[in-house]
């Protein structure tokens, strides 16, 4: 069974810590999403990786940053947490460089006071 | 104006009614069509994927795509209390990396 696994699904920080959010897929997929979503915005994308090592800037990626060390480990970074930051993010990841069906992991709700 | 507009909902229907959640587009370019279920608190699970115009079925669920129109639905006949969750739709193209473009989901409630 595929599986994409976000390590923390609830977090609650305090404005100016910094925040890892770690996902793992065992897909072998090259590509690798994080996501925002809050309610009347839907899903916005924050950044993606195509391959180990390489970074592509989404929608709205001002105040995060992301590694991709390994194929299968995708990180998002909040330097300094701030309270427009709470939100649900979600990592998902696919397959190949055409378009095809993202699987996401189960999310991960932060908090930020 | 977003790519990508979904009716927005909340929608909620009697067990066993037909159910219509439509989204329209912008970019001529989609060319993938896609529709995910979300349940509360947990992540998109894919349910439809087509390509291109045309209908597709998978049991309760019939997803159509008129691109003359730009326009995309998703059916459910005889819904379940188990239908309830919020629907996304989503569209990709090969020219933008495959990245997805989302609607902003509806919301299904299915009363028993």
């Amino acid at each position: 069974d595929v599986k994409v696994t976000q390590s923390s699904r609830y977090l609650v920080k305090r404005t100016g810590e910094k925040v890892f959010l770690e996902c793992v897929q065992d897909m072998d997929h090259e590509n690798m999403f994080w996501y925002r979503q809050d309610p009347g915005l839907g899903l916005r994308l924050i950044y993606f990786s195509y391959d180990v090592k390489m970074k592509e800037k989404g929608d709205i990626p001002e105040g995060y940053s992301v590694s991709r060390e390994k194929k299968e480990r995708f990180s998002l970074i909040l330097e300094s947490a701030s309270t427009n930051q709470t939100s649900m993010y979600l990592c998902a990841s696919k397959t190949g460089t055409g378009a095809s069906m993202l699987f996401f992991g189960e999310g991960s709700r932060l908090t930020v006071l | 104006q977003k790519e990508v507009e979904q009716d927005p909902g909340p929608l909620s229907v009697p067990e066993g009614a037909i159910v219509s959640l439509n989204c329209t587009y912008s970019n001529s370019a989609f060319q993938y069509f896609m529709w995910y279920r979300q349940y509360s608190r947990k992540g998109p699970e894919l349910l439809m994927y087509t390509y291109s115009s045309g209908n597709k079925e998978d049991g309760r669920f019939t997803a159509q795509v008129d691109k003359s129109s730009k326009y995309i639905s998703l059916f459910i006949r005889d819904s379940q209390p188990s239908d309830s969750a919020t629907y996304l739709c989503a569209m990709s193209s090969t020219t933008n990396a495959g990245k997805s473009t989302f609607g902003d989901g509806t919301t299904l409630t299915v009363k028993p």
